[in-house]
């Protein structure tokens, strides 16, 4: 079974900190996604990344960044938190033009 | 860019009901199709998937979906739910060759006992 791995379930950070969400999957896929989930808006995309030092903006990339040193492993950025960015982070890994795999999910709180 | 569309925001169902959650696409070029559930407390999971050949799939737990192209449609039917049934549905397309999914704003499906 394709294994994508969240670091964190929950986190509670404060305004104005810098924020790394971890992501690690086990299936040497070359596509990785960050999502953001809201109640109302479904899964929104804020980064991709298509290759080892590759990525590509999504549609909501504004205030986060992102970091692929490693084939497996994606990292997501919030520079300076704030509470809008308060949600629920879903990494996903695919293959080329497949179907995509999430991980469990990281509930961030910014206070 | 590609948009997707989703009916219902709400679906109340009682057991051994048939369910069909509706979905349409914008985009003018040939896509990928999926259905995803996330049960509560749960991962994301894909229920099934649409690339190409018989406009009717099926997936896991019973769904199916029908792919019509001339409607941009891509809904999601079930002849009798259960009560496990009970999660969140989001459609999702892909233009083909292209990797990133785009998803609807989720169907919330609660089927009472």
């Amino acid at each position: 079974d394709v294994k994508v791995t969240q670091s964190s379930r929950y986190l509670v950070k404060r305004t104005g900190e810098k924020v790394f969400l971890e992501c690690v999957q086990d299936m040497d896929h070359e596509n990785m996604f960050w999502y953001r989930q809201d109640p109302g808006l479904g899964l929104r995309l804020i980064y991709f990344s298509y290759d080892v030092k590759m990525k590509e903006k999504g549609d909501i990339p504004e205030g986060y960044s992102v970091s692929r040193e490693k084939k497996e492993r994606f990292s997501l950025i919030l520079e300076s938190a704030s509470t809008n960015q308060t949600s629920m982070y879903l990494c996903a890994s695919s293959w080329k033009n497949t179907e995509a795999f999430f991980g469990q999910g990281t509930r961030l709180t910014v206070v | 860019a590609q948009s997707v569309s989703q009916h219902n925001h709400h679906v109340i169902l009682s057991e051994a009901a048939s369910l069909e959650l509706g979905c349409n696409y914008s985009y003018g070029g040939t896509v990928n199709l999926f259905w995803y559930v996330q049960y509560p407390g749960q991962h994301l999971q894909l229920l099934l998937k649409y690339f190409s050949g018989d406009p009717l799939v099926k997936g896991i737990k019973g769904f199916e979906a029908e792919f019509i192209k001339s409607k941009f449609s891509f809904n999601l039917r079930k002849p009798s739910v259960q009560w496990s049934d009970t999660a969140e549905y989001f459609c999702a397309v892909t233009p083909k060759g292209y990797s990133t999914l785009t998803f609807g704003k989720g169907t919330m499906l609660l089927v009472s006992p």
